[in-house]
Protein backbone atom coordinates (compact mmCIF):
# COMPACT_ATOMS: atom_id res chain seq x y z
CA UNK A 1 0.00 0.00 0.00
CA UNK A 2 1.27 3.65 -1.15
CA UNK A 3 2.58 5.87 2.11
CA UNK A 4 3.84 9.12 2.64
CA UNK A 5 7.34 9.38 3.55
CA UNK A 6 9.18 12.05 5.73
CA UNK A 7 13.17 12.35 6.31
CA UNK A 8 14.83 12.81 8.56
CA UNK A 9 12.88 11.33 11.34
CA UNK A 10 14.42 13.21 14.04
CA UNK A 11 16.66 16.43 13.15
CA UNK A 12 18.61 18.24 15.99
CA UNK A 13 19.99 21.52 14.93
CA UNK A 14 21.07 24.86 16.56
CA UNK A 15 19.09 28.09 16.91
CA UNK A 16 19.72 30.21 13.74
CA UNK A 17 20.29 27.90 11.44
CA UNK A 18 18.02 26.88 8.26
CA UNK A 19 16.56 23.28 8.41
CA UNK A 20 14.50 21.40 5.32
CA UNK A 21 12.23 19.00 6.25
CA UNK A 22 11.48 16.04 3.15
CA UNK A 23 8.28 14.51 2.55
CA UNK A 24 7.52 12.34 -0.60
CA UNK A 25 3.23 12.48 -0.69
CA UNK A 26 1.33 9.51 -2.55
CA UNK A 27 2.47 9.50 -5.93
CA UNK A 28 -0.90 10.44 -7.48
CA UNK A 29 -2.16 12.93 -4.60
CA UNK A 30 -2.66 16.93 -5.50
CA UNK A 31 -3.08 18.43 -2.39
CA UNK A 32 -0.45 18.30 0.20
CA UNK A 33 0.11 19.80 4.05
CA UNK A 34 2.25 20.39 6.02
CA UNK A 35 1.14 20.40 10.09
CA UNK A 36 2.94 20.74 13.49
CA UNK A 37 2.79 19.45 16.90
CA UNK A 38 4.33 20.75 19.78
CA UNK A 39 4.83 17.79 22.26
CA UNK A 40 1.58 17.89 24.02
CA UNK A 41 -0.18 20.01 22.48
CA UNK A 42 -2.86 19.19 19.47
CA UNK A 43 -1.97 19.39 15.79
CA UNK A 44 -1.84 22.61 13.96
CA UNK A 45 -2.35 23.64 10.37
CA UNK A 46 0.59 25.06 9.24
CA UNK A 47 -0.28 25.10 4.98
CA UNK A 48 -2.04 23.46 2.26
CA UNK A 49 -0.26 23.04 -1.13
CA UNK A 50 -1.66 22.53 -4.89
CA UNK A 51 -1.02 22.91 -8.39
CA UNK A 52 2.53 24.26 -7.48
CA UNK A 53 1.43 27.03 -5.33
CA UNK A 54 0.53 27.21 -1.69
CA UNK A 55 -3.97 27.35 -1.60
CA UNK A 56 -3.70 28.59 2.55
CA UNK A 57 -1.51 29.04 4.98
CA UNK A 58 -1.86 29.45 9.02
CA UNK A 59 -0.99 32.33 11.06
CA UNK A 60 2.14 29.97 12.30
CA UNK A 61 3.50 30.23 8.61
CA UNK A 62 5.17 33.16 8.73
CA UNK A 63 8.28 34.44 6.37
CA UNK A 64 10.56 31.83 7.81
CA UNK A 65 9.10 29.05 6.52
CA UNK A 66 9.11 27.93 3.02
CA UNK A 67 7.26 25.03 0.91
CA UNK A 68 8.41 23.76 -2.45
CA UNK A 69 7.80 20.59 -4.64
CA UNK A 70 10.85 21.07 -6.25
CA UNK A 71 11.04 17.99 -8.64
CA UNK A 72 7.49 16.33 -8.56
CA UNK A 73 8.08 13.54 -6.10
CA UNK A 74 9.38 16.12 -3.09
CA UNK A 75 7.37 18.13 -1.11
CA UNK A 76 10.16 20.16 1.52
CA UNK A 77 9.31 22.45 4.31
CA UNK A 78 12.19 25.24 5.19
CA UNK A 79 12.74 27.43 7.71
CA UNK A 80 15.37 29.77 7.41
CA UNK A 81 16.18 30.61 10.76
CA UNK A 82 15.23 28.12 13.46
CA UNK A 83 13.98 29.60 17.14
CA UNK A 84 13.87 27.07 19.93
CA UNK A 85 9.86 27.79 19.72
CA UNK A 86 9.56 25.72 16.11
CA UNK A 87 10.82 22.70 18.28
CA UNK A 88 7.77 20.02 17.44
CA UNK A 89 7.26 17.39 15.32
CA UNK A 90 6.16 18.13 12.18
CA UNK A 91 3.76 16.30 9.78
CA UNK A 92 3.30 16.16 6.22
CA UNK A 93 0.06 14.34 4.88
CA UNK A 94 -1.93 14.10 1.01
CA UNK A 95 -4.91 14.31 0.20
CA UNK A 96 -6.29 11.24 -1.63
CA UNK A 97 -7.96 10.89 -4.77
CA UNK A 98 -11.66 10.73 -3.22
CA UNK A 99 -10.76 13.83 -1.33
CA UNK A 100 -12.01 12.32 2.20
CA UNK A 101 -9.28 11.49 3.45
CA UNK A 102 -5.61 12.94 4.54
CA UNK A 103 -2.61 10.22 4.49
CA UNK A 104 0.10 11.14 6.92
CA UNK A 105 3.71 10.59 6.98
CA UNK A 106 5.21 9.23 10.04
CA UNK A 107 6.78 13.11 10.77
CA UNK A 108 9.77 14.82 11.51
CA UNK A 109 10.98 15.34 15.22
CA UNK A 110 12.63 18.64 14.69
CA UNK A 111 14.73 19.77 18.06
CA UNK A 112 16.12 22.97 18.17
CA UNK A 113 19.24 24.22 20.47
CA UNK B 1 -14.31 29.59 11.47
CA UNK B 2 -14.40 26.21 12.42
CA UNK B 3 -13.38 24.85 15.90
CA UNK B 4 -13.04 21.02 17.40
CA UNK B 5 -13.17 20.88 21.16
CA UNK B 6 -12.37 17.41 23.14
CA UNK B 7 -13.21 18.19 26.82
CA UNK B 8 -11.58 15.24 28.35
CA UNK B 9 -7.83 15.57 28.57
CA UNK B 10 -7.56 11.88 30.09
CA UNK B 11 -9.59 8.82 30.46
CA UNK B 12 -9.16 5.11 31.39
CA UNK B 13 -10.78 2.14 31.05
CA UNK B 14 -10.12 -1.71 31.75
CA UNK B 15 -9.16 -3.79 29.55
CA UNK B 16 -12.66 -5.50 27.90
CA UNK B 17 -14.55 -2.98 28.81
CA UNK B 18 -16.14 -0.34 26.45
CA UNK B 19 -15.38 3.61 26.61
CA UNK B 20 -16.87 6.82 24.69
CA UNK B 21 -14.71 10.25 24.07
CA UNK B 22 -16.27 13.06 23.66
CA UNK B 23 -15.91 15.48 20.79
CA UNK B 24 -17.87 18.37 19.92
CA UNK B 25 -17.20 20.40 16.51
CA UNK B 26 -18.31 24.17 15.49
CA UNK B 27 -19.24 25.10 11.65
CA UNK B 28 -21.83 26.93 9.74
CA UNK B 29 -20.93 24.99 6.63
CA UNK B 30 -23.36 21.84 5.59
CA UNK B 31 -20.79 19.36 3.85
CA UNK B 32 -17.80 18.00 5.92
CA UNK B 33 -15.92 15.19 7.00
CA UNK B 34 -15.50 14.17 10.56
CA UNK B 35 -12.20 11.86 11.95
CA UNK B 36 -10.88 10.13 14.74
CA UNK B 37 -6.98 10.06 14.92
CA UNK B 38 -5.06 7.44 16.71
CA UNK B 39 -1.54 8.38 18.20
CA UNK B 40 0.35 5.99 20.02
CA UNK B 41 3.78 6.87 22.05
CA UNK B 42 5.83 6.74 18.34
CA UNK B 43 3.69 9.35 17.56
CA UNK B 44 1.96 8.51 13.88
CA UNK B 45 -1.32 9.88 13.15
CA UNK B 46 -3.35 6.65 12.42
CA UNK B 47 -7.05 7.41 11.11
CA UNK B 48 -8.97 5.18 13.21
CA UNK B 49 -12.59 5.88 11.80
CA UNK B 50 -14.12 8.61 8.96
CA UNK B 51 -18.10 10.11 9.13
CA UNK B 52 -18.92 11.70 6.23
CA UNK B 53 -21.65 14.66 7.57
CA UNK B 54 -24.17 14.00 4.56
CA UNK B 55 -24.42 10.04 5.79
CA UNK B 56 -26.96 9.99 8.96
CA UNK B 57 -25.66 6.23 9.51
CA UNK B 58 -23.03 6.83 12.03
CA UNK B 59 -19.85 4.68 10.86
CA UNK B 60 -18.24 1.47 12.24
CA UNK B 61 -14.63 -0.49 12.01
CA UNK B 62 -14.83 -3.28 14.30
CA UNK B 63 -14.44 -2.25 17.75
CA UNK B 64 -14.91 1.57 16.67
CA UNK B 65 -18.20 3.40 16.22
CA UNK B 66 -19.19 6.51 16.17
CA UNK B 67 -22.13 8.20 17.34
CA UNK B 68 -23.06 11.44 14.89
CA UNK B 69 -24.63 13.66 16.23
CA UNK B 70 -25.29 16.34 13.07
CA UNK B 71 -27.25 18.62 14.45
CA UNK B 72 -25.96 19.00 17.88
CA UNK B 73 -22.74 18.82 16.27
CA UNK B 74 -21.24 16.73 18.38
CA UNK B 75 -18.76 13.43 17.54
CA UNK B 76 -18.37 10.76 20.02
CA UNK B 77 -15.88 7.46 19.37
CA UNK B 78 -17.33 4.02 21.28
CA UNK B 79 -14.13 1.89 21.70
CA UNK B 80 -15.70 -1.39 22.92
CA UNK B 81 -14.00 -4.10 24.04
CA UNK B 82 -11.01 -2.43 25.10
CA UNK B 83 -7.15 -3.52 24.45
CA UNK B 84 -3.85 -2.71 25.73
CA UNK B 85 -2.62 -1.80 22.09
CA UNK B 86 -5.84 1.01 22.53
CA UNK B 87 -3.49 3.20 24.58
CA UNK B 88 -2.75 6.59 22.99
CA UNK B 89 -3.86 9.92 22.26
CA UNK B 90 -6.93 10.50 20.43
CA UNK B 91 -7.62 13.43 18.22
CA UNK B 92 -10.97 14.20 16.71
CA UNK B 93 -10.91 16.76 13.50
CA UNK B 94 -12.75 18.07 10.86
CA UNK B 95 -12.36 18.59 7.21
CA UNK B 96 -14.91 20.93 5.18
CA UNK B 97 -15.25 19.48 2.25
CA UNK B 98 -14.19 21.87 -0.20
CA UNK B 99 -12.07 20.31 -2.08
CA UNK B 100 -8.55 19.73 -0.29
CA UNK B 101 -9.22 21.60 2.95
CA UNK B 102 -7.26 21.11 5.81
CA UNK B 103 -7.74 18.95 8.88
CA UNK B 104 -8.89 21.28 12.20
CA UNK B 105 -7.60 18.99 15.10
CA UNK B 106 -9.30 19.08 18.55
CA UNK B 107 -7.05 19.15 22.29
CA UNK B 108 -6.65 15.46 21.94
CA UNK B 109 -7.82 12.33 24.84
CA UNK B 110 -5.25 10.61 26.79
CA UNK B 111 -6.77 7.04 26.56
CA UNK B 112 -4.76 4.43 29.36
CA UNK B 113 -6.05 0.79 29.15
CA UNK B 114 -5.46 -0.58 32.37
CA UNK B 115 -5.20 -4.51 32.68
Amino acid sequence: EPEVTQTPSHQVTQMGQEVILRCVPISNHLYFYWYRQILGQKVEFLVSFYNNEISEKSEIFDDQFSVERPDGSNFTLKIRSTKLEDSAMYFCASLGQAKDEQYFGPGTRLTVT
Amino acid sequence: AQTVTQSQPEMSVQEAETVTLSCTYDTSENNYYLFWYKQPPSRQMILVIRQEAYKQQNATENRFSVNFQKAAKSFSLKISDSQLGDTAMYFCAFMWNNQGGKLIFGQGTELSVKP
